[in-house]
């Protein structure tokens, strides 16, 4: 079984500047899926950016950008010129490539991140 | 927007009662997954239907049972209701094809009291 770890329960960026969310995972598979998801007051779950296991770039998407450390089984996300909307709870989540469609995601228990003016 | 709407967004229920959320996918979204959000922890998986079978379960007892019907809506019932059953309730649905990201629903929030 699959278990995903988030350190922090809670952290705090002052507008602009820049956060690290730290998640770590352990795991017998070589071949998965990571994400990290961004919960809002909303409710809605929204998929910030993904990365593939057996890709060894780290993925960015626009601000965000992770730190994919395979043999560590660390998954960091960082987060640049923090803005307000990005308060929000964050949540690492793991995925197993299974050959059939079994899209199963196991998340860890989150960050809640604030952001101050 | 993610295209999927969940109802009821809120709903309070007696202990012992059974409850029906329900789940609206995109079209084309054959794969749709439950989840149960306790306060304060992240999602667990409930189960998956693909094609309106039941293809994995995570550790949930049998009153908590699902259909999902070809107009890529589908149900989450559960059966003889405890106090620990309150959470939010989130659907996720994915389209064919091998896509990997889920869009998820805003949830229903359900209590039991």
């Amino acid at each position: 079984a699959q278990t995903v770890t988030q350190s922090q329960p809670e952290m705090s960026v002052q507008e602009a500047e820049t956060v690290t969310l730290s998640c770590t995972y352990d795991t017998s598979e070589s071949n998965y899926y990571l994400f990290w998801y961004k919960q809002p007051p909303s409710r809605q779950m929204i998929l910030v950016i993904r990365q593939e296991a057996y890709k060894q770039q780290n993925a960015t998407e626009n601000r965000f950008s992770v730190n994919f450390q395979k043999a560590a089984k660390s998954f960091s996300l960082k987060i640049s010129d923090s803005q307000l909307g990005d308060t929000a709870m964050y949540f690492c989540a793991f995925m197993k490539l299974s050959g059939g469609s079994n899209y199963k995601l196991t998340f860890g228990k989150g960050t809640l991140l604030t952001v101050n003016p | 927007e993610t295209g999927v709407t969940q109802s009821p967004t809120h709903l309070i229920k007696t202990r012992g009662q059974q409850v029906t959320l329900r789940c609206s996918s995109q079209s084309g979204h054959n794969t749709v997954s439950w989840y149960q959000q306790a306060l304060g922890q992240g999602p667990q998986f409930i189960f998956q239907y693909y094609r309106e079978e039941e293809n994995g379960r995570g550790n949930f007892p049998p009153r908590f049972s699902g259909l999902q019907f070809p107009n890529y809506s589908s149900e989450l019932n559960v059966n003889a209701l405890e106090l620990d059953d309150s959470a939010l309730y989130l659907c996720a649905s994915r389209p064919g094809g091998g896509i990997t990201e889920a869009f998820f629903g805003q949830g229903t929030r359900l209590t039991v009291v």
